[in-house]
């Protein structure tokens, strides 16, 4: 089962580019990377989700590198409303119980 | 299409007692998670169901339990409740099972659950 860790907090301002890296030593050759967003009291919501090198869509990108290890989250031109919990998840296709990361907590400031 | 929806959204109960949570997942979705979220141990799986079947369980005692209907939507149960039980529930519904690999997962707003 692949764990993930991530930083437990960022903090950035409106307008700039924010990164998040996730790492995850131990995944496995088909295992997906997934990432999720957290408002308060409400369930998670999927951003984008991706296998290898880079893949966009039109609220963020995630970059992988070659040997998977680790995953950024590329979140562009942040905004107040992008203040939330982002998770990490790494899909494990053996049938096993999937589980996430603790999250890292983004405040974006005016 | 209608997004997951979970009722109740809020539920008191006290210890002792049992609940019972229900969600219906998105139109044609056949798979249904459910993650007990607390603020210190986060989100934590609690079992999947795929066509009426459990194919998954967490690691947790065997006063949760859940069932699938036909019609995809499911409930899950908790007896004997105790205090460490309050938390948000989330069920997740995805199109596909997830041993695909893949796993994007669709999450409805949550019951919070409050045992006093």
């Amino acid at each position: 089962l692949a764990k993930t860790t991530q930083p437990i907090s960022m903090d950035s301002y409106e307008g700039q580019e924010v990164n998040i890296t996730c790492s995850h030593n131990n995944i496995a050759t088909n295992d997906y990377i997934t990432w999720y967003q957290q408002f308060p009291s409400q369930g998670p919501r999927f951003i984008i989700q991706g296998y290898k090198t880079k893949v966009t869509n039109e609220v963020a990108s995630l970059f992988i590198p070659a040997d998977r290890k680790s995953s950024t989250l590329s979140l562009p031109r942040v905004s107040l409303s992008d203040t939330a919990v982002y998770y990490c998840l790494v899909g494990d296709n053996a049938g096993n119980m999937l589980t996430f990361g603790g999250g890292t907590r983004l405040m974006v400031k005016p | 299409k209608a997004g997951v929806t979970q009722t109740p959204r809020y539920l008191i109960k006290t210890r002792g007692q049992q609940v019972t949570l229900s969600c219906s997942p998105i139109s044609g979705h056949r798979s249904v998670s459910w993650y007990q979220q607390t603020p210190g141990q986060g989100l934590q799986f609690l079992f999947e169901y795929f066509s009426e079947t459990q194919r998954n369980k967490g690691n947790f005692p065997g006063r949760f339990s859940g069932r699938q209907f036909s019609n995809s939507r499911s409930e899950m149960n908790v007896s004997t409740l105790e205090l460490g039980d309050s938390a948000l529930y989330l069920c997740a519904s995805s199109p596909i099972a997830r041993l695909a690999g893949t796993d994007t997962q669709y999450f409805g707003p949550g019951t919070r659950l409050t045992v006093l």
